[in-house]
């Protein structure tokens, strides 16, 4: 069964460094996005990409964020300098022409501790 | 008020129960209501989708959808162990792929053996 992949399925870094979180989306799937869940809190919304640009981004996803799709399989999400309040599960998800978000599949997460 | 809410349990069942999971909400352009299955440490699983109002089922899960009320359910009929995650109710105001999809903090539940 087709399934997105994350990598890495965890990663430490120290505040103030950057980091970039690495997906593979299901092949057929255009549409893509990242969210996050802080331990304990519920699934934020922080992007969606479509066509080579974002379609919509949240509050949260703000000048240290950046997304990018350099090839035909990879979907990344870069933090520029982390910060401690950026210690989270992060989550990748995608979904195919014309189920849009309402069937979004998700991977299992990259947990990302900033020290 | 929350533009989500639910119920954070933990919620425990007895196996065979049946099992009613809710949420409401304040965002009257919401039209998408998703379920989603959480194990622990996993990513989000969907379980099935519903728009408007109304009730979809499929196996033993059924969602419902009052509008009016801005009230959603989740049934979940002979509840079995593995059924024991978090679900999280999730919304949408359209299915278009730049709509984000807001989600609840998830209901813990626990199904006894």
């Amino acid at each position: 069964e087709p399934e997105v992949t994350q990598t890495p399925s965890h990663q430490v870094t120290q505040m103030g460094q950057e980091v970039i979180l690495r997906c593979v989306p299901i092949s057929n799937h255009l549409y893509f996005y990242w969210y996050r869940q802080i331990l304990g809190q519920k699934v934020e919304f922080l992007v969606s990409f479509y066509n080579n640009e974002i379609s919509e981004k949240s509050e949260i996803f703000d000048d240290q964020f950046s997304v990018e799709r350099p090839d035909g399989s990879n979907f990344t999400l870069k933090i520029r300098s982390t910060k401690l309040e950026d210690s989270a599960m992060y989550f990748c998800a995608s979904s195919e022409p014309g189920q849009a978000n309402t069937e979004a599949f998700f991977g299992q997460g990259t947990r990302l501790t900033v020290v | 008020q929350k533009e989500v809410e639910q119920d954070p349990g933990p919620l425990s069942v007895p196996e065979g129960a049946i099992v009613s999971l809710n949420c409401t909400y304040s965002n009257s352009a919401f039209q998408y209501f998703m379920w989603y299955r959480q194990y622990s440490r996993k990513g989000p699983e969907l379980l099935m989708y519903t728009y408007s109002s109304g009730n979809k089922e499929d196996g033993r899960f059924t969602a419902q959808v009052d509008k009016s009320s801005k009230y959603i359910s989740l049934f979940i009929r002979d509840s079995q162990p593995s059924d024991s995650a978090t679900y999280l109710c999730a919304m949408s105001g359209d299915s278009g792929g730049y709509q984000k999809v807001t989600f609840g903090t998830g209901t813990k539940l626990q199904v006894i053996p």
